[in-house]
């Protein structure tokens, strides 16, 4: 059983253009999170999605940052025009359906590092 | 307003047994959770305590006083590679993690 996949694992973009980030939850699990994560940082909650449903995004940069979950594919996050302090580590999470959103038992993937120069 | 405390470092011996604290500042209130995460990887689910009381797996047990907003992981018989960070975490209105606990271990 695959675990949460997340592509690219490293990103470099420069100033001004998009990046986004792939997510494949694990398999059976219907909710997605992101949270991002600055070096000696926690994390910090993102957004909180389910198929084709944003439950919610009070995490999420109110200017050039969105994410979908399709009905089918993986969750995107997207970041327009990237500034150097969107550098971070961004992470996915998937939890089984039935939870509430909840730190309990979210299965994290392995992270993409972004960095623009 | 809401906040998650944890020390920032604990040093601790191999073999030797050590407490990471938490304490939590929130309007609501559905559990703390546990996560650690090794230097560039992904953080891990370690426990979960939705009730006041003692959670054991393995070497490591979780504790949480809803009374007191306090909960703290344990982590007995230490060994290197338990070297990382740790994080609690909870839900109020949206999702909280503390800023981490880094451990170090010396031989």
């Amino acid at each position: 059983n695959a675990g949460v996949m997340q592509n690219p694992r490293h990103l470099v973009r420069r100033r001004g253009q998009e990046a986004r980030l792939r997510c494949s939850p694990m398999k059976g699990h219907s909710h997605v999170y992101w949270y991002r994560q600055l070096p000696e940082e926690g994390l910090k909650f993102m957004v909180y999605l389910q198929k084709e449903n944003i439950i919610d995004e009070s995490g999420m940069p109110k200017e050039r940052f969105s994410a979908e979950f399709p009905k089918e594919g993986p969750s995107i996050l997207r970041i327009q025009q990237v500034v150097r302090g969107d550098s971070a580590a961004y992470f996915c999470a998937s939890s089984p359906p039935g939870k509430v959103a909840s730190p309990y038992e979210q299965y994290f993937g392995p992270g993409t590092r972004l960095t623009v120069t | 307003g809401q906040s998650l405390e944890q020390p920032s470092e604990v040093t601790a011996v191999e073999g030797a047994i050590v407490q990471i604290n938490c304490t939590y500042q929130t309007s609501g209130f559905y559990g703390l959770s546990w996560y650690q995460q090794h230097d560039g990887g992904a953080p891990t689910f370690l426990s979960y305590n939705g009730l006041d009381g003692l959670e054991e797996t393995g070497r490591f047990s979780s504790f949480l006083s809803r009374s007191d907003s306090y909960g703290y992981l344990l982590l007995q018989e230490l060994q290197m590679k338990d070297s990382a960070s740790y994080f609690c975490a909870v839900r109020d209105d949206k999702i909280i993690f503390g800023k981490g606990t880094r451990l170090h271990i010396l031989p």
